[in-house]
C-alpha cells in the first residue's frame, strides 16, 4: 500500500513568488492535514480538509491556503513568500473513521531566498 | 487550548542503555496521544498512541510508553537502545472532545543520541 506522496521534496523559491506543494493521501483515506516544521517554532498545524472541506485552520496568514480535490489529493499554495516561509511541509493523511495517528509523508523542504 | 512540554532537548545514551523520553501536557479535556519519530530528512512515523484503555502501551521497535493522568504524563521508554534509534522524537495530542477537531499539537522534540 503505497504511503502518502509529497511531491517536490525540494524546492528554492524568491521572496514575493508563489509556491504550491502538493499531497496524495493514502488511498481511501480522506482526511488531509498540512503541519509546517521549522527549527523555532518546532511543527504547527496549518489546516485540515475533509472531503474537499476545510474543517480546521491553524493561526498562520491569509497568505497560506489550501484545497482538496474529489480525489482526496491536497495542495496548499503560499503567496508572497518570505524569508520565514522556509519551512519543512508536512502532509499527513487518516482515515475516515477510527482513531487512529495519522500517516505522515516525508514533507517538502521549501528554502526562500 | 492544549499544550505538550518535552522536558528534554537533547539526550544522548550510550548503545544498550534505557532511556525515557519525557512528555507532560496541559488540557481541559480528555486528550488521545500520541509518539513520533523523525529520521534525518524523514517525515514523522508513528511510533505508538493512546487512545483509551490499559496505561502502559506498547509500540513499534520495541519502545513503550505509561500514561499517567494524574500527573498528565506519557513518558517514552526503551530498556535497550540501538545505534539506529538515533532520530527525533516528538509527543503530540489531540483532543478527544468529539466533533470534528484532529488536529494534533506537538512539544518541540528530543533528539536522541546513541553512541556506541
Amino acid at each position: 500500500k503505497a504511503g502518502v506522496t509529497q511531491t517536490p521534496r525540494y524546492l528554492i523559491k524568491t521572496r514575493g513568488q508563489q509556491v504550491t506543494l502538493s499531497c496524495s493521501p493514502i488511498s481511501g483515506h480522506r482526511s488531509v492535514s498540512w503541519y509546517q516544521q521549522t527549527p523555532g517554532q518546532g511543527l504547527q498545524f496549518l489546516f485540515e480538509y475533509f472531503s474537499e472541506t476545510q474543517r480546521n485552520k491553524g493561526n498562520f496568514p491569509g497568505r497560506f491556503s489550501g484545497r482538496q480535490f474529489s480525489n482526496s489529493r491536497s495542495e496548499m499554495n503560499v503567496s508572497t513568500l518570505e524569508l520565514g516561509d522556509s519551512a519543512l511541509y508536512l502532509c499527513a493523511s487518516r482515515p475516515q473513521t477510527g482513531n487512529v495517528g495519522y500517516t505522515f509523508g516525508s514533507g517538502t523542504r521549501l528554502t526562500v531566498v | 487550548a492544549q499544550s505538550v512540554t518535552q522536558l528534554d532537548s537533547q539526550v544522548p545514551v550510550f548503545e544498550e542503555a534505557p532511556v525515557e523520553l519525557r512528555c507532560n501536557y496541559s488540557s481541559s479535556v480528555s486528550v488521545y496521544l500520541f509518539w513520533y519519530v523523525q529520521y534525518p530528512n524523514q517525515g514523522l512515523q508513528l511510533l505508538l498512541k493512546y487512545l483509551s484503555g490499559s496505561t502502559l502501551v506498547k509500540g513499534i521497535n520495541g519502545f513503550e510508553a505509561e500514561f499517567n493522568k494524574s500527573q498528565t504524563s506519557f513518558h517514552l521508554r526503551k530498556p535497550s537502545v540501538h545505534i539506529s534509534d538515533t532520530a527525533e522524537y516528538f509527543c503530540a495530542v489531540r483532543l478527544n472532545s468529539g466533533g470534528s477537531n484532529y488536529k494534533l499539537t506537538f512539544g518541540k522534540g528530543t533528539l536522541l543520541t546513541v553512541n556506541p
